[in-house]
């Protein structure tokens, strides 16, 4: 099972900003929090990673409040082209690993 | 190249034969992930391999299913006796890091469309 918790779907419309939130209740000390974007018939890639306050890069923001038990994505003036399927990740510790699991993620859909 | 290569990009068999999946990661990527999306669906985490450690076969859905990883670069994932619920994309993907720690971004192949009739 994963460690996260998402929204199932978000809609936006096109310039406006999106954040989605997710829930990590049970993240371990050393673990940095990831995101993924998947499109369809894509594999998932990178978004950004973060540990704590505010990461910032050319395509999204990640807030990660002090006591790290979620996290937000921003997606700054989205487009068409942003719609997907967005994945929050930390760590999963079951069995002794340390591997990423994924979720359900987020189905965003913007509309014109 | 420098990405995460996986082969067959697509395979159709028949119910009950064998197939085998391969994936090359990017080389010096200590860890290899195997993924199956159902159409529609989420990623179904199946088997991780961290090194030279013992893999985790925790999502592995049956005995039919098993990978190997040779010489800690290429990885097999072969499933028996296919069934036509095993019919999915198989994603590869390789990481530097372990788990949800710094540089474990993971970098995944175009993966291998299954289709068992």
């Amino acid at each position: 099972l994963a460690k996260t918790t998402q929204p199932i779907s978000m809609d936006s419309y096109e310039g406006q900003e999106v954040n989605i939130t997710c829930s990590h209740n049970n993240i371990a000390t050393n673990d940095y929090i990831t995101w993924y974007q998947q499109f369809p018939s894509q594999g998932p890639r990178f978004i950004i990673q973060g540990y704590k306050t505010k990461v910032t890069n050319e395509v999204a923001s990640l807030f990660i409040p002090a006591d790290r038990k979620s996290s937000t994505l921003s997606l700054p003036r989205v487009s068409l082209s942003d719609t997907a399927v967005y994945y929050c990740l930390v760590g999963d510790y079951a069995g002794g690993y340390n591997k990423l699991i994924f979720g359900a993620g987020t189905r965003l859909a913007v509309h014109p | 190249g420098a990405g995460v290569s996986q082969s067959p990009s697509n395979k159709v068999t028949e119910k009950g034969k064998d197939v085998e999946l391969r994936c090359d990661p990017i080389s010096g990527h200590t860890a290899l992930y195997w993924y199956r999306q159902s159409l529609g669906q989420g990623l179904e985490f199946l088997i991780y391999f961290q090194g030279n450690s013992a893999p985790d076969k925790s999502g592995l859905p049956s005995d039919r299913f098993s990978a190997e990883r040779t010489g800690g670069s290429v990885s097999t994932l072969t499933i028996q006796r296919t069934q036509q619920e095993d019919s999915a994309v198989y994603l590869c993907a390789s990481s530097l890091g372990r788990g949800g720690a710094v540089g474990g971004e993971l970098f995944f192949g175009e993966g291998s469309r299954l289709t068992v009739l």
